[in-house]
């Protein structure tokens, strides 16, 4: 299995919802990203989970709030959103094991906010 | 701070025609460097990584070179088909941590 799987593929959500991103991996990799990437845009690295635990996070606001359960699994949670959050949210993961960093990517969340 | 550029930003060539997609970066200290396909509102897909101390990469039709001295890499796909329509991206991981540097990609659309 060499997938990164997101749910749901697509959201609409009012700026006062509270909803939820998935990502599961079942590749046994240990490092786990959310990106968010704007319409003709590269990707840009909101939070890196390293064996479960928050390495990095790229002074992104409190309403994006990550939460990774277990090796496998990776959520954001939304909350108060901004319509200019609108875009498409991607996880990916990689094995952090010298010469295997590649990084294997989901298919998405298309978020549209209201 | 490593600066990754993508040019052109977009191309278009007849099927059957070799591919030449170019990335330059700033900061020649990279750990590895690698090539995306994304297609339109998906996921981006890995087609190559490159470690510094590589200088070229090959898959089936693709075949990425890394010149680190100059802060260049260049995609070649061959003998194109329609399918290799799709944005190519090039990414730098600068040294042995998470984050990596994009560039704005490489747009292609190859005509059948």
């Amino acid at each position: 299995d060499t997938e990164v799987t997101q749910t749901p593929k697509h959201l609409v959500m009012g700026m006062t919802n509270k909803k939820s991103l998935k990502c599961e991996q079942h590749m046994g990799h240990r490092a786990m990203y959310w990106y968010k990437q704007k319409a003709k845009k590269p990707p840009e690295l909101m939070f890196v989970y390293s064996y479960e635990k928050l390495s990095i996070n790229e002074s992104v606001p409190s309403r994006f709030s990550p939460e990774c359960p277990n090796s496998s699994l990776l959520n954001l949670h939304l909350h108060a959103l901004q319509p200019e959050d609108s875009a498409l949210y991607l996880c990916a993961s990689s094995q952090e094991r010298a010469g295997s960093e590649k990084l294997f990517f989901g298919s998405g969340t298309q978020l549209s906010v209201l | 701070k490593q600066e990754v550029t993508q040019i052109p930003a977009a191309l278009s060539v007849p099927e059957g025609e070799n591919l030449v997609l170019n990335c330059s970066f700033t900061d020649s200290a990279i750990y590895n460097l690698q090539w995306f396909r994304q297609d339109p509102g998906k996921g981006l897909t890995s087609l190559l990584l490159i470690q510094s101390s590589q200088r070229e990469q090959t898959s089936g039709r693709l075949n990425a070179s890394l010149d680190k001295s100059s802060g260049r890499s260049t995609l070649y796909i061959a003998a194109s088909q329609p399918g290799d329509s799709a944005t190519y991206l090039c990414a730098v991981r600068s040294s042995n941590d998470y984050k990596l540097s994009f560039g704005a990609g490489t747009t292609v659309t190859v005509r059948a």
